[in-house]
């Protein structure tokens, strides 16, 4: 009964470094998103997908890259850190056209970026 | 540019007392309304409202949505200090994308 499935929990990059934050979801959800929450500025959606093959952009998503090669796995990659990516990092899944209430959230990736 | 926006940010109250919490939207294509709780981990869904003025109730918690207006309230009344947490309202569009806005969330600590 594993849900959404976050990797790793916590990070520490130093600016200029690359990395992939994993997504895995185990109940077939087509609609997957990536989300950052900073303080004060609610979560905001980076990248989301409606299913395999399929991604678009959300309302931040510069220095961001995403994929979705199967229905299961959505990973969120940082090209190049910097300390504005500082953040802490939701991965979340739901079926398409569902609302709200079917949404599942990982549970967070705490990022910093020094 | 859709848009959700939470009052108060902040919100300090003893154990007993009633807090409402206010959200309004501007969300194109909106669908529903969404209220989570999160504490220190991922949020967590308490209400999901579609149409106005039909008031959604789960023990000591209540929301109510006008369309109208564009607004949603979520109540907590005697409230607990296991209430404390960031209390995030969303709004979802319709499509098959039906992406959530989120507004920045409000803290709230209950004391004893």
């Amino acid at each position: 009964n594993a849900g959404v499935t976050q990797t790793p929990k916590f990070q520490v990059l130093k600016t200029g470094q690359s990395m992939t934050l994993q997504c895995a979801q185990d109940m077939n959800h087509e609609y997957m998103s990536w989300y950052r929450q900073d303080p004060g500025m609610g979560l905001r959606l980076i990248h989301y997908s409606v299913g395999a093959g399929i991604t678009d952009q959300g309302e931040v998503p510069n220095g961001y890259n995403v994929s979705r090669s199967t229905t299961e796995d959505f990973p969120l990659r940082l090209l190049s850190a910097a300390p504005s990516q500082t953040s802490v990092y939701f991965c979340a899944s739901r079926q398409t056209g569902g609302s709200g209430n079917t949404i599942y959230f990982g549970e967070g990736s705490w990022l910093t970026v020094v | 540019e859709d848009k959700v926006v939470q009052s108060p940010l902040s919100l300090v109250v003893h154990e007993g007392d009633t807090v409402t919490l206010n959200c309004s939207y501007e969300v194109t294509n909106f669908r529903s309304l969404l209220w989570y709780k999160q504490e220190k981990k991922a949020p967590t869904f308490l209400f999901m409202l579609t149409s106005s003025g039909i008031e959604k109730k789960s023990g000591r918690l209540s929301s109510i949505l006008d369309k109208k207006e564009l607004f949603s309230i979520l109540n907590i009344t005697a409230t607990q200090t296991g209430d404390s947490a960031i209390y995030l309202c969303a709004a979802a569009s319709t499509g098959t994308a039906s992406k959530l806005t989120f507004g920045t969330g409000t803290r709230l600590q209950v004391t004893l």
